[in-house]
C-alpha cells in the first residue's frame, strides 16, 4: 500500500533535548510537509519541500529544523529553542507544485509530550 | 463551523440523517476549497474538493456547495453512519499562492458526534 508512515506515534521529551520525527512516503510525490496541530486550532505549517535538497521556512518554522536529502523522507527536528513543543505533529506530501496539487496526502501523526 | 479559543464546535446528529457541516472564509482570492476528515488520534483524510468556478460538487454521500457572495463553504453528509463521527475541517487556497498546498489555509474544525 502507498501512504506516509510516521515515527515514532508517541515521543516524549525532556526539557532542553532535541528529539527528531521521522516521515517517510512511498507515494512518488515531489512535495512533502509538516504540519503542527494544537487543541482547537487549524493545522499550522512548519516547514514544506518541493524538492529534494531544497526546503522552506512556513508559518512557525521557529525552533524546528528539516531536511531533504532523499525524495521518500522529509524528517522534522524540534530543537530546544522551540519554546512550547508539545504537540500533534502532522506529515503530509503532495504531487508537487501544479494546478490543482491541492490534495494532501497525511501520515497518522506523531504526539510529542514535553516533561 | 469555525471555533474561537481551545473547543471545537460540535454537532451531534441521530444516525440515518443528514449533517450539513458549515465553515466561513474570508480571503476573497480564494479559489479552491478542500474538506478532511479527521479521526481521532490519526491524521486527516480527503473528503472532497470544489474550485471557485463550482457552487456545487457530489460525491458518494456528501455534497460540498459553495457560496461565493457570502463566502460560506459548507459540506453536507447524508445518511450519517456512527463512522462518520470525527472532526471535519476546511482548507482553502489562493489563486496567487502559486497552486501548491504549501498555500492552504486550515480552519479550526468542528467535531460531529453521531447519536445511535
Amino acid at each position: 500500500d502507498g501512504g506516509i508512515t510516521q515515527s515514532p506515534k508517541y515521543l516524549f521529551r525532556k526539557e532542553g533535548q532535541n528529539v527528531t520525527l521521522s516521515c517517510e512516503q512511498n507515494l512518488n510525490h515531489d512535495a512533502m510537509y509538516w504540519y503542527r496541530q494544537d487543541p482547537g486550532q487549524g493545522l499550522r505549517l512548519i516547514y514544506y519541500s518541493q524538492i529534494v535538497n531544497d526546503f522552506q521556512k512556513g508559518d512557525i518554522a521557529e525552533g524546528y529544523s528539516v531536511s531533504r536529502e532523499k525524495k521518500e523522507s522529509f524528517p522534522l527536528t524540534v530543537t530546544s529553542a522551540q519554546k512550547n513543543p508539545t504537540a500533534f505533529y502532522l506529515c503530509a506530501s503532495s504531487i508537487g507544485r501544479a494546478a490543482g496539487a491541492n490534495v494532501l496526502t497525511f501520515g497518522a501523526g506523531s504526539r510529542l509530550t514535553v516533561l | 463551523g469555525e471555533s474561537v479559543g481551545l473547543h471545537l464546535p460540535t454537532l451531534s446528529v441521530q444516525e440515518g440523517d443528514n449533517s450539513i457541516i458549515n465553515c466561513a472564509y474570508s480571503n476573497s482570492a480564494s479559489d479552491y476549497f478542500i474538506w478532511y476528515k479527521q479521526e481521532s488520534g490519526k491524521g486527516p483524510q480527503f473528503i472532497i474538493d470544489i474550485r471557485s468556478n463550482m457552487d456545487k460538487r457530489q460525491g458518494q454521500r456528501v455534497t460540498v456547495l459553495l457560496n461565493k457572495t457570502v463566502k460560506h463553504l459548507s459540506l453536507q453528509i447524508a445518511a450519517t453512519q456512527p463512522g462518520d463521527s470525527a472532526v471535519y475541517f476546511c482548507a482553502e487556497n489562493s489563486r496567487y499562492s502559486g497552486g501548491g498546498a504549501d498555500g492552504l489555509t486550515f480552519g479550526k474544525g468542528t467535531h460531529l458526534i453521531i447519536q445511535p
